[in-house]
């Protein structure tokens, strides 16, 4: 069964402080991984995209890096800032080869920034 | 910038009503999803759209959802006739859908509505 599994479930980090939020799946065929901002009240907003072929990508103070060989990914925030206040979510891709393309969700990361 | 417009935001509805929220997607995409999110549950799919035809809805309640898109600018998700159960935030999400041949298929965008909050009473 395609899960992914995000960790911690929440976390609390002072101003100006790094952080790194955790995300392992089970995902087969693997097309993409994707991370996404989700501020409270609003959708999901994209902040990077990878696919199997890339170990690293980053937008901004956000760096994901992906182990295609572990199936593990992880999201490096630096130097946080209050507005980095959200729920970070893990995505995996699949390819069904059936002529769909679906992704499956992590339950997500509550990220608490404090001054 | 581009942008997916969910109408309403806030929807308060008695138990046994029926309840129509509708998407409008961004131009140009060829995909449209249906999620639904939840505290416990996070991110479910419902329904998925490629060029307005439903190619997965298997995660919606049959007896009670539905999905259509009248056209390409716009999908609605109706829940007739409502439940408790159904409170939850809808979010609708558009894409586009490439194929790269023997069947694989690479999709880009997946940007969010900023969904509608159901509370059935």
């Amino acid at each position: 069964k395609n899960q992914v599994e995000q960790s911690p479930q929440s976390l609390i980090i002072l101003e100006g402080k790094n952080c790194t939020l955790q995300c392992n799946y089970t995902v087969s065929p693997f097309s993409n991984l994707r991370w996404y901002k989700q501020d409270t009240g609003r959708g999901p907003v994209s902040l990077t995209i990878m696919t199997f072929s890339e170990n690293t990508k980053s937008n901004g103070r956000y760096t994901a890096t992906l182990d295609a060989d572990t199936k593990q990914s992880s999201l490096h925030i630096t130097a946080s800032q209050l507005s980095d206040s959200a729920s970070y979510i893990c995505v995996v891709g699949v390819n069904s080869g059936a002529g769909s393309y679906q992704l499956t969700f992590g339950k997500g990361t509550k990220l608490s920034v404090i001054p | 910038d581009a942008r997916v417009t969910q109408t309403p935001r806030h929807k308060v509805t008695e138990m046994g009503q029926e309840v129509t929220m509708r998407c409008q997607p961004i131009l140009g995409h060829n995909t449209v999803f249906w999620y639904r999110q939840t505290m416990m549950q996070g991110l479910e799919l419902l329904a998925y759209f490629r060029n307005r035809a439903p190619l997965d809805d298997s995660g919606m309640p049959k007896d009670r959802f539905s999905a259509e898109m009248p056209d390409a600018t716009l999908a609605t998700l109706k829940i007739q006739p409502s439940e408790p159960r159904d409170s939850a935030v809808y979010f609708c999400a558009s894409g586009f859908d490439a194929f790269r041949g023997q069947g694989h298929i690479t999709n880009y965008g997946y940007t969010f509505g900023s969904g509608t909050r159901l509370t059935v009473v």
